[in-house]
C-alpha cells in the first residue's frame, strides 16, 4: 500500500496562499492522489485529483513532479472557512489499495 | 450533496452485544466503503464492496462482518462489540472504474457519519 506522509499542522492567516506537501515515495504506476478536506463532526469531501504535473479547480491546484514521488495541495487565498484537516490519498481502485494518513490539521488565523 | 445516509448518527451500547450500522445511497454507485476514524489515525478502511454480494476486507476487519444485498444498503455488523471498537465510523460510495489503460481512482462521496460508543 502506498503511504503518505504529511505535516500534522499548520497554522496561516487569512488572505495567505497555503502550500501542503504530501511524500508518497511508493506510489505505484496506477495510482492517483487525491485529496481531501473535513470539517468537524463531518465526512470528508473530496478537494481535488492529480495523476502527473499540475491540475487546478475553483478551489485549489495541485502539483505533481514528474518523479510522483510527493504532491503539494496549494489553496489561494485562505479565509477562516479554510480551518480543516486535509488529507492526502494516494491510490485507485484496482484492488481498492488506499490508505489515508493522518491529515494535516491547518488552522487560519485573523 | 451525493444521496447517502448513515443509521443511527449516535449510538451506545454495551460490551458484548452486537451492533448494525446502516449505510444507504441513492446515487446507484458500484463501489461502497465502511471506515472508521479515531484520534491521531485518520480514516482506516474496515470492508468494502464492489457489487452486491461482493466484498473485501479492508485494514482493519478483525471484528467487524458487512453485507450488502441489494446495491443501495452495505451494512456493518460488530457480532460482539469492544471498547476498542468506540469510534466514529463512515461509510463512503464510488461510482465505478472509469474506461482506460490505467486504472483510474473515482472520488469517494462520504456519509454524515455514526458515533459509536461501547461501554
Amino acid at each position: 500500500l502506498a503511504k503518505t506522509t504529511q505535516p500534522i499542522s499548520m497554522d496561516s492567516y487569512e488572505g495567505q496562499e497555503v502550500n501542503i506537501t504530501c511524500s508518497h515515495n511508493n506510489i505505484a504506476t496506477n495510482d492517483y492522489i487525491t485529496w481531501y478536506q473535513q470539517f468537524p463532526s463531518q465526512g470528508p469531501r473530496f478537494i481535488i485529483q492529480g495523476y502527473k504535473t499540475k491540475v487546478t479547480n475553483e478551489v485549489a491546484s495541485l502539483f505533481i513532479p514528474a518523479d510522483r514521488k510527493s504532491s503539494t495541495l496549494s489553496l489561494p487565498r485562505v479565509s477562516l472557512s479554510d480551518t480543516a484537516v486535509y488529507y492526502c490519498l494516494v491510490g485507485s481502485n484496482y484492488g481498492q489499495n488506499f490508505v489515508f494518513g493522518p491529515g494535516t490539521r491547518l488552522s487560519v488565523l485573523p | 450533496d451525493a444521496g447517502i445516509t448513515q443509521s443511527p448518527r449516535h449510538k451506545v451500547t454495551e460490551t458484548g452485544t452486537p451492533v448494525t450500522l446502516r449505510c444507504h445511497q441513492t446515487e446507484n454507485h458500484r463501489y461502497m466503503y465502511w471506515y472508521r476514524q479515531d484520534p491521531g489515525h485518520g480514516l482506516r478502511l474496515i470492508h468494502y464492496s464492489y457489487g452486491v454480494k461482493d466484498t473485501d476486507k479492508g485494514e482493519v476487519s478483525d471484528g467487524y462482518s458487512v453485507s450488502r444485498s441489494k446495491t443501495e444498503d452495505f451494512l456493518l455488523t460488530l457480532e460482539s462489540a469492544t471498547s476498542s471498537q468506540t469510534s466514529v465510523y463512515f461509510c463512503a460510495i464510488s461510482p465505478s472504474t472509469l474506461a482506460g489503460a490505467i486504472d483510474s481512482y473515482n472520488e469517494q462521496f462520504f456519509g454524515p457519519g455514526t458515533r459509536l460508543t461501547v461501554l
